[in-house]
């Protein structure tokens, strides 16, 4: 079976709900910011991403809302639907060019 | 997504083999990586290239090492392979844009080190 995920916190909602999926980040100097979607087997799926001189963007969708002062990074999704059930990880920029620190990851599990 | 293609996808060994995992990549990106994925520790950087005479380690490297054959090659090989290196491993490309740099992942190799 699929071994990603099996100790995570995990969020619940029902369909067509609004989601909001949060991250602590730890290092103040991370100047970008990316979410991404994992589904059972597949690799980890880009959603939208931020950088540090913003505080909000929007997708379709998904909004991304980024407070400096505490560190913290939350991921909003519109309307839930079933497909979007999967693990989602936040990952920072550390300065370090290229290099991404993931988090650990919030499984959604989206009830009908 | 068939841009980044990793083989095998699965793959069983025995403790004290040498193995390589194998990525490509048509996105025509410059930069590449290796991950593994363990329950509760997220992904976890092993090795990085930003060409191909660009090699730099990760976090976790020691155990592993990597070659970047092409622009679109970079193999990961377990030189002799121990039960705690079964995981999940993915690679992923990149190509800087502006203040953007999205990684984008293979859809991931599962390892297991018997």
């Amino acid at each position: 079976g699929e071994s990603v995920g099996l100790h995570l916190p995990t969020l619940s909602v029902q369909e067509g709900d609004n989601s909001i999926i949060n991250c602590a980040y730890s290092n103040s100097a991370s100047d970008y910011f990316i979410w991404y979607k994992q589904e059972s087997g597949k690799g980890p799926q880009f959603i939208i991403d931020i950088r540090s001189n913003m505080d909000k963007r929007q997708g379709q969708r998904v909004t991304v809302l980024l407070n400096k002062t505490v560190k913290h990074l939350s991921l909003q999704i519109a309307a839930t639907q079933p497909g979007d059930s999967a693990v989602y990880f936040c990952a920072e920029n550390t300065g370090t060019a290229s290099k991404l620190t993931f988090g650990t990851g919030t499984r959604l599990q989206v009830t009908l | 997504d068939a841009d980044v293609t990793q083989t095998p996808r699965n793959r069983i060994t025995k403790t004290g083999k040498r193995i390589m995992l194998e990525c490509s990549q048509t996105k025509g990106h410059d930069r590449m990586y290796w991950y593994r994925q363990d329950p509760g520790l997220g992904l976890r950087l092993i090795y990085y290239s930003f060409d191909v005479k660009d090699i730099n380690k990760g976090e976790i490297s020691d155990g592993y090492s990597v070659s970047r054959q092409a622009q679109a090659k970079f193999s990961l090989s377990l030189e002799s392979a121990i039960p705690n290196q079964t995981a999940l491993y993915f690679c992923a490309t990149s190509l800087r844009q502006g203040f953007s740099e999205t990684q984008y992942f293979g859809p991931g190799t599962r390892l297991l080190v018997l």
